[in-house]
């Protein structure tokens, strides 16, 4: 069975500077999905990113980045020029690919404070 | 706005009660998910249904059912209420089979909250 680690229960990072959230994951898939989502205060489920397993090149989205280590099992999250919106709990996640259609396997998420 | 929407947004409800919670998933999404989250919890995986179908099941107690319709609206009934019941409830939805990297993603309503007195 795949899992999904998250091992920083809480982050702190000053507004305008850089954090990186750390996900590893276990897998003996060689297709899947991964992703991180974004859930604020309002408890809404954000997408923030998403990595496809088969594309060596790291996954961007304006202020967010991914380090993806396939050979490792390892899918960090940068977030650069910390905004005091991006204060959240932030979601690993991994789905099988495949055409399995799996659901989302959740790691139990990092709690991001922004300092102004 | 992923598209997903969700209704009740908020519901109180005594214990012993039975609720109904109603999604609507994104135009064109095959696959409907329910998920649970507790107060300081994870996500936990309930069931998935995909044209109607039950697809997967995960973590669903015995008093809880759900069902996909024919026009692809999906309900989650919930019996026999306890406190421990007391959740987020989120409705999510993809397109189903893989027809694309955009086809991988899945995208989450607002959620129900449920709270048992």
């Amino acid at each position: 069975a795949q899992t999904v680690t998250q091992s920083q229960p809480e982050m702190s990072v000053q507004e305008a500077e850089t954090v990186t959230l750390s996900c590893t994951y276990d897998t003996s898939e060689s297709d899947y999905y991964l992703f991180w989502y974004k859930q604020p205060p309002s408890r809404q489920m954000i997408l923030v990113i998403r990595q496809e397993a088969y594309k060596q090149q790291n996954a961007t989205e304006n202020r967010f980045s991914v380090n993806f280590q396939k050979a490792a099992k390892s899918f960090s999250l940068k977030i650069s020029d910390s905004q005091l919106g991006d204060a959240a709990m932030y979601f690993c996640a991994y789905r099988s690919g495949g055409g399995s259609q799996g659901n989302l396997i959740f790691g139990k998420g990092t709690k991001l404070s922004v300092k102004p | 706005d992923s598209g997903v929407t969700q209704t009740p947004k908020h519901l109180i409800t005594a214990t012993g009660q039975r609720v109904t919670l109603r999604c609507s998933p994104r135009s064109g999404d095959l696959s409907v998910y329910w998920y649970q989250q507790s107060l300081d919890q994870g996500l936990q995986f309930l069931i998935q249904y995909y044209n109607g179908e039950e697809r997967a099941k995960g973590n669903i107690l015995e008093r809880f059912s759900a069902q996909q319709f024919p026009d692809l609206h999906s309900e989650l009934n919930l019996s026999s209420l306890e406190l421990g019941d007391s959740a987020l409830y989120f409705c999510a939805s993809s397109v189903g089979p893989l027809t694309g990297s955009s086809g991988n993603t899945i995208y989450f309503g607002e959620g129900s909250w449920l709270t048992v007195v």
